[in-house]
This record gives C-alpha cells, sequence and structure tokens, in this order.
C-alpha cells in the first residue's frame, strides 16, 4: 500500500526543539517534502529532500534516509507561531503525491 | 510572494445551486493545475488534475459530473461544484507547481471554504 505513518500530535515548549518524524513505503520514490499548515490555512512548503543527508534552512531542517524509507523535520527555537500542522509528501515513481495526514504541533509557552 | 491565487476565499451557497472557484497562477504558466478537499482535522485528499486544454483527471469516488473543472487557459483553472449539497461543505485548495517541473514544490491557493446550508 501507500502508507505515510507521522504522529498524530506533538506537545513542545517555545525556544525547544522538535523532531517529527516520518516513515513511507521505499519503493517508488522522487523525493519527500514536508509542509506547514496552519488552522484553515493552505498548507505552505517547507522543504525537499531526494538525496540522503540534513538539509538546513534556518530555524527548521529536514534529514532522509532513503534506505530507511524515514524522515524528520527538526524545529529548532520554537515559537508560538510555529503550532501547526506539518505534513509529510511523498513523491513516488509517477511524481504523484502522497499525503501523510499531518502531525499537529502544539507549543507550550 | 504568493504564485497561486484562489478565489472566492469563502461562499456560503444554498443546497442545490452551483458555486465556482477560480486559480489562478501568477506570472507563470501552469500546464497542470491540482484540486484538493479537505475536511476538518483531515488530511489533503486530491480530487482532480487539471490538464490545460484536455479533460481533467478525476480521482477515484471523485464524481466528475458533479465537480467540473475547466482549464481553459495556461494561468487559470476552475472548480465548479453543481447542485451543491451541505455534505460538500469543505474547505477546496487549488496548487501548481513551480518551478515547472515534476518534482518541484506545489504552491497552494489559499484556499476557499465552502459552507452549503
Amino acid at each position: 500500500g501507500q502508507n505515510i505513518d507521522q504522529p498524530t500530535e506533538m506537545t513542545a515548549t517555545e525556544g525547544a526543539i522538535v523532531q517529527i518524524n516520518c516513515t513511507y513505503q521505499t519503493s517508488g520514490f522522487n523525493g519527500l517534502f514536508w509542509y506547514q499548515q496552519h488552522a484553515g490555512e493552505a498548507p505552505t512548503f517547507l522543504s525537499y529532500n531526494v538525496l540522503d543527508g540534513l538539509e538546513e534552512k534556518g530555524r527548521f531542517s529536514s534529514f532522509l534516509s532513503r534506505s530507511k524509507g524515514y524522515s524528520y523535520l527538526l524545529l529548532k527555537e520554537l515559537q508560538m507561531k510555529d503550532s501547526a500542522s506539518y505534513l509529510c509528501v511523498q513523491m513516488d515513481s509517477n511524481y504523484q503525491l502522497i499525503w501523510g495526514a499531518g502531525t499537529k504541533l502544539i507549543i507550550k509557552p | 510572494g504568493a504564485v497561486v491565487s484562489q478565489h472566492p476565499s469563502w461562499v456560503i451557497c444554498k443546497s442545490g445551486t452551483s458555486v465556482k472557484i477560480e486559480c489562478r497562477s501568477l506570472d507563470f504558466q501552469a500546464t497542470t493545475m491540482f484540486w484538493y478537499r479537505q475536511f476538518p482535522k483531515q488530511s489533503l485528499m486530491l480530487m482532480a488534475t487539471s490538464n490545460e486544454g484536455s479533460k481533467a483527471t478525476y480521482e477515484q469516488g471523485v464524481e466528475k459530473d458533479k465537480f467540473l473543472i475547466n482549464h481553459a487557459s495556461l494561468t487559470l483553472s476552475t472548480l465548479t461544484v453543481t447542485s451543491a449539497h451541505p455534505e460538500d461543505s469543505s474547505f477546496y485548495i487549488c496548487s501548481a507547481s513551480f518551478p515547472v517541473s515534476d518534482s518541484s514544490p506545489l504552491h497552494f491557493g489559499n484556499g476557499t471554504r465552502l459552507t452549503v446550508t
């Protein structure tokens, strides 16, 4: 099947670091995206990984291990505005997107 | 800045009427646009792929006669919800890849919240 697994909800403290994990089916892979979606809004693009390793973009970093079918999104120096859902999205061999259900991140003061 | 514009942001209509939602690519030509639907607390669900100059490709379970898609130009795709019913109330979002390539990230319109009374 085509499954994206990510935690349903996570809670973290303002100023801390949080890692959101995602696993996917390794057959048919053309990249892994992370999107941020605030409640009631459209998703916004955060990162794209197609090769193994860590991609850093300011406070956000994304990691990929293709052999393990594993990715994570790392958020540093958490701010209250980071409270949102984070969507892990796999692009398959046909360039179709497979969406995870999202991880709701709750930031507490 | 925004690369995809969607209109209207929200609409309330009566059951049985039709509603048109527009999706425009700004400053680039989108041969392909995507339409998603999202129910509360659920992930995005792809409804259809809109192809300029040809028929849209609908996902399984999506009624093509109910959700009419027209992609008449390289910068505009429209989704018309025909004979809307309360169960069609949802958040509809369009997107396009930019830069235009298979592996480019999707950029989304702001979405349209449809409420059918």
